[in-house]
């Protein structure tokens, strides 16, 4: 069947630190993958998205590559800010499954000053 | 554009009390869904609806009913509610090529 898992957190970085939250996926197939972000208290909010092999998502200086031969979707971004501090959520859409989401558990994020 | 909105934001019931949980859409989106959210499990489908009329189970639907007598609306009942039920929940509504558009959530605790 289809499913995500995401490293396991919480991750911890210094403001300006490279950050790198690894995502993998099982499905047949060619499913869209996306990454969500949530903010203490408040929903998931999209973040970026691609949708077929070897496409970058991008977004607020976070990118994320579609990697068709190792099945992963890896977001990662130059220098992060205190305000990136969040939960971020790896998930795929699969077509033959209804369109339905599956989700990975979701990596904790602090950013310190 | 309001997108997606929830109501209540907060909710105490009593076990075996019975509740719904309001969802709203003005995006004409034909895709709905109900998610939970419990610490270190991230989010589990409960039900899904692809258009007025047609529901569906998610992973997680026991103790939970859906209807869909209308595209933009999408509640979820709780028929008798358990300290398991205990949750953040997440309405979400889904563009045809797109993502998920989530609402704020609503935080309820079974006493």
């Amino acid at each position: 069947g289809n499913s995500v898992t995401q490293m396991e957190g919480p991750v911890t970085l210094s403001e300006e630190a490279f950050l790198t939250i690894n995502c993998t996926y099982t499905a047949t197939g060619y499913p869209s993958l996306f990454w969500y972000v949530q903010y203490p208290g408040e929903g998931l909010q999209l973040l970026l998205k691609a949708t077929k092999a070897d496409d970058k998502g991008s977004n607020k200086g976070f990118e994320a590559t579609y990697r068709k031969e190792t099945t992963s979707f890896h977001l990662e971004k130059g220098s992060v800010q205190v305000s990136d501090s969040a939960v971020y959520f790896c998930a795929l859409r699969h077509p033959n499954t209804g369109n339905q989401f599956y989700f990975g558990t979701g990596t904790s994020l602090t950013v310190i000053p | 554009n309001a997108g997606v909105t929830q109501t209540p934001k907060f909710q105490v019931l009593k076990t075996g009390q019975s509740m719904t949980l309001q969802c709203a859409q003005d995006m004409n989106h034909e895709y709905m869904s109900w998610y939970r959210q419990d610490p270190g499990m991230g989010l589990r489908l409960i039900h899904y609806s692809v258009g007025a009329g047609i529901t569906d189970q998610g992973e997680v639907p026991n103790g939970y009913n859906v209807s869909r007598s209308t595209t933009e609306d999408f509640p979820l009942r709780l028929l008798s509610a358990a300290p398991s039920q205990t949750s953040v929940y997440f309405c979400a509504s889904t563009q045809d090529s797109g993502g998920q558009f989530f609402g704020p959530g609503t935080r309820l605790t079974v006493l």
